[in-house]
């Protein structure tokens, strides 16, 4: 059974650093495109970051150059590495498992139960 | 201001057919990229309702269906269901920006 368990969330002041981590099973990490996903209090998703299987890595314009999504194979973890928070980085975290459904697309089948960021001081 | 647009809001009784769209632009839905649609319900994580525009995983009901012309997609929900109350989300891919993936704004059914 596919299963994806974030932590790492808490209240972290304006300036501050906070590593998330996302804990797959069933299935492995390194073979998968891997996302992260947020959502403010009370408002939409926002696509945050993505690191393909082969290794590339993107981000939102909003937190290029704070966050850096990186993977450990060893323990088939995906984190997410966000340094110089602002308060509009309060939201819940989903780390997402984008799976191919044919040649070239990738949708979100798995999402985890999120954690919560709280930027504030 | 989302990439992806969508109406805040919809609404239908029990038994009825809604629909949601999900308008974009031609670096993203017209570009021949598809569309994918999530189901958030009060309290939990999004869900994959439709991949692909039009593409049920499995365990989701017939209900749901998704089509996708032009710079424009929708989500129709048919014989609504009290449990259908949620929030629906369209997601795409830009090649205009470099966020890349990008979703729409959201709407939240209500089954009246």
């Amino acid at each position: 059974e596919v299963q994806l368990v974030e932590s790492g969330g808490g209240l972290i002041q304006p300036g501050g650093s906070l590593r998330l981590s996302c804990a797959a099973s069933g299935f492995t990490v390194s073979s998968n495109y891997m996302s992260w996903v947020r959502q403010a209090p009370g408002k939409g998703l926002e696509w945050v970051s993505v690191i393909y299987s082969g290794g590339s890595t993107y981000y939102a314009d909003s937190v290029k150059g704070r966050f850096t999504i990186s993977r450990d194979n060893s323990k088939n973890t995906l984190y997410l590495q966000m340094n110089s928070l602002r308060a509009e980085d309060t939201a819940v975290y989903y780390c997402a498992r984008a799976a191919p459904y044919d040649s070239s697309g990738y949708a979100l089948d798995y999402w985890g139960q999120g954690t919560l960021v709280t930027v504030s001081s | 201001q989302s990439v992806l647009t969508q109406p805040p809001s919809v609404s239908g009784a029990p038994g009825q057919r809604v629909t949601i769209s999900c308008t974009g632009s031609s670096s993203n839905i017209g570009a021949g990229y598809d569309v994918h649609w999530y189901q958030q319900l009060p309290g939990t994580a999004p869900k994959l309702l439709i991949y692909g525009n039009s593409n049920r995983p499995s365990g989701v009901p017939d209900r749901f269906s998704g089509s996708k012309s032009g710079t424009s997609a929708s989500l129709a929900i048919t014989g609504l269901q009290a449990e259908d109350e949620a929030d629906y989300y369209c997601q795409s891919y830009d090649s205009s920006l470099s966020v890349n993936w990008v979703f729409g704004g959201g709407t939240k059914l209500t089954v009246l």
